[in-house]
């Protein structure tokens, strides 16, 4: 069955440190993957978008996600973690001819 | 400035009451969305339109009612809802739904609170 994963509902860490979100698929055939983030009280938010034109793609705020087929993973990660990324943080999957598919989401939050 | 503009933020009715939330679009997109976010639960996906056609209806019950009455707009009317349907409804647009040029910009959201 295709499905996606974020593995950890909420991540910790310091500012500065590195962020590091995961997300999972599973599907014989790569699919299009994207990462959303959803501040308080707000919409979605596109961050990367993996359309196999590049396996490490670039988003918004410092944000980059990379597509490992081999790992069947799209994880995000951003170099140094600033108060204003506490965030949820949504992985979504669109199988080849499916509806988009989002993770649980991931809970992120920021400590000084 | 998302593009995506969705009112009321904010939505409290009794069980039977008739209400509706409005989503407008200014991206000139084809294709638009309703989805349902409960706590704790992955992002539901309620209705699709294309071209103001709805092409999916994901067994979402009757008391929820979309129309689409061109591309740049969306409502979602309620009436005698359920306490469980309480939760944040957003809506999304995208070019179109083509999932090779598919990529879905989201409104803020609409907070519903069934009493």
């Amino acid at each position: 069955a295709q499905s996606v994963t974020q593995l950890g509902s909420h991540v910790s860490v310091s500012e500065g440190a590195l962020v590091l979100l995961r997300c999972n698929y599973s599907s014989s055939v790569p699919p299009y993957l994207f990462w959303y983030v959803q501040y308080p009280n707000q919409g979605l938010q596109l961050l990367p978008k993996y359309t196999s034109a590049a396996t490490l793609v670039k988003g918004i705020n410092g944000f980059e996600a990379e597509f490992k087929k081999s790992e069947t993973s799209f994880h995000l990660t951003k170099p140094s973690a600033h108060m204003s990324d506490a965030a949820e943080y949504f992985c979504a999957v669109r199988f080849q001819g499916g509806k988009l598919i989002f993770g649980q989401g991931t809970e992120l939050s920021v400590k000084p | 400035e998302t593009g995506v503009t969705q009112t009321p933020r904010h939505l409290v009715m009794g069980m039977t009451n008739k209400k509706s939330l409005k989503c407008e679009q200014h991206l000139g997109h084809n294709a638009m969305y309703w989805y349902k976010q409960s706590a704790k639960k992955p992002l539901e996906l309620m209705f699709v339109y294309n071209f103001k056609e709805q092409t999916e209806n994901n067994s979402v019950p009757s008391r929820f009612s979309p129309e689409c009455p061109n591309s740049s707009h969306l409502f979602l009317h309620l009436h005698t809802l359920q306490p469980e349907d309480s939760a944040l409804y957003l809506c999304a647009s995208s070019p179109e739904t083509n999932p090779s040029t598919d990529t879905q910009y989201f409104g803020p959201g609409t907070r519903l609170t069934v009493l």
